[in-house]
């Protein structure tokens, strides 16, 4: 069964520590993506890789950091140099990076920082 | 700097009539365009799109329609149906490959459709 599996659904955090969230895809895709939806906005673009070992800013990279080690991971981690991290994220993956591509969405992760 | 808008918050429509959803757009460069439909707590799914070299692409209930000109782009979806209530997001992207933006999508901020029977 084939998609994108982000681990956990819900994950709480005290202010300060960095987390690591999890994203994993079975699709065989080059391409993959982080998001974050804030309520009444849209997602917004933190980072992404169209190749493994390799890996883009996107709009709102700042406090994050990403690693492309395997094609079917893409581990995304909030630092504590984000000042604003509770929110939900999105992992996606594409067969290219190529922009007509299909963007394939997981499930999400709703970090809240306490 | 909001390239994409959704500037309906909220749209709420019986069941068996039209929902029309709409979205506009300010960067020129943007030459393809998407819509996707999402649940609470759940991801995104691809609904449908349209390049920017047509002006209308269907799929079954859903029709999306591109005013270049106008930098607008509207989602009908007829008839509607309680389970198309969701959150429906206008995406858009350019395809030259090459440049820092390739592949990568810019969202409206979503227009919540309720649908009641």
């Amino acid at each position: 069964d084939g998609g994108i599996t982000q681990s956990p659904k819900y994950l709480f955090r005290k202010e300060g520590q960095n987390v690591t969230l999890s994203c994993e895809q079975n699709l065989n895709h080059d391409a993959m993506y982080w998001y974050r939806q804030d309520p009444g906005q849209g997602l917004r673009l933190i980072y992404y890789s169209q190749i493994v070992n390799d890996f883009q800013k996107g709009d709102i990279a700042e406090g994050y950091s990403v690693s492309r080690e395997k094609k079917e991971s893409f581990p995304l981690t909030v630092t504590s140099a984000q000042k604003n991290p509770t929110a939900f994220y999105l992992c996606a993956s594409s067969m290219t990076g190529y922009s007509t591509d299909t963007q394939y969405f997981g499930p999400g992760t709703r970090l809240t920082v306490l | 700097d909001q390239q994409v808008k959704q500037n309906s918050p909220s749209l709420s429509v019986q069941e068996g009539r039209i929902s029309i959803l709409n979205c506009d757009y300010t960067n020129s460069m943007f030459d393809y365009f998407l819509w996707y439909k999402k649940y609470p707590a759940e991801g995104p799914t691809f609904l449908i799109s349209i390049s920017s070299i047509k002006d209308k692409n269907e799929d079954g209930r859903f029709t999306v329609f591109l005013n270049k000109s106008a930098k607008h782009l509207s989602l009908h979806i007829v008839p509607s149906q309680p389970g198309d209530s969701a959150v429906y997001f206008c995406a858009a992207t350019h395809g030259r490959p090459g440049g820092t933006s390739y592949g990568k999508l810019t969202f409206g901020q979503g227009t919540i459709l309720t649908v009641h029977p």
